[in-house]
């Protein structure tokens, strides 16, 4: 089955840019997604790419996917401490469902 | 519905005992999913749903756990003899597509004791 893995942990100054990044296994993948979790919230959808694509803008969100190395990566300019918060990658690759890493906390210090 | 309804928020049961957990999903949408997210760990999937049917129950642990979903709209997850080891954030997603990507409830916060 699908492996997504993510690093577990990113701090960062408000104002710099973040950048998480996440890794995959299943080639034949076909949409990935960022979600967000705050505490005691559910899962946020942000933003999600198709596999045909190898870039996505939406506002201060930038998706990158490089297919080759199955690596996508999220990038967040001008982070703000509301942007703190677990973020997971998640791959739907033609079979049912969608698999989850274990997420990267993000923090942001003023 | 606007969103994806769960309850209860929270459940407190004991070790032994059964369980009800109810999702509601977006009106429309026929592709329902539950999930379970342990504590510092992803969503794991259990079950899906296209209609009233599952579709692909692999994830489910093990024959204690069972869900319905009827009339191709809400559904129950149905815990039997709860052990501790279930306790845990059981999320439930509706779909509208593919492309639509998951919305998923605020989750059922089950503790076993």
């Amino acid at each position: 089955g699908e492996d997504v893995e993510q690093s577990l942990f990113l701090s960062v100054r408000e104002g710099d840019s973040s950048v998480i990044n996440c890794t995959y296994t299943d080639s034949s993948s076909t949409y990935l997604y960022w979600y967000k979790q705050e505490p005691g919230a559910g899962l946020q959808l942000l933003t999600y790419i198709f596999s045909n694509m190898d870039m996505k803008q939406d506002q201060r969100l930038t998706v990158l996917l490089n297919k080759k190395d199955k690596h996508l990566s999220l990038r967040i300019a001008d982070t703000q401490t509301g942007d703190s918060a677990i973020y997971f990658c998640a791959v739907f690759s033609g079979y049912s469902t969608l698999t989850f890493g274990k997420g990267t906390m993000l923090l942001v210090s003023p | 519905g606007a969103g994806v309804s769960q309850t209860p928020s929270n459940k407190v049961t004991e070790k032994g005992k059964y369980v009800e957990l109810r999702c509601d999903p977006i009106s429309g949408h026929t592709a329902l999913y539950w999930y379970r997210q342990s504590l510092g760990q992803g969503p794991e999937f259990l079950i899906y749903f296209q209609g009233t049917g599952a579709a692909d129950d692999s994830g489910l642990p093990n024959d204690r756990f069972f869900a319905v979903r009827p009339e191709g709209s809400v559904s129950t997850l149905k815990i039997q003899r709860t052990e501790r080891g279930d306790s845990a954030v059981y999320l439930c997603a509706s779909s509208g597509g593919q492309g639509d990507g998951y919305t998923f409830g605020s989750g059922t916060r089950l503790t076993v004791v």
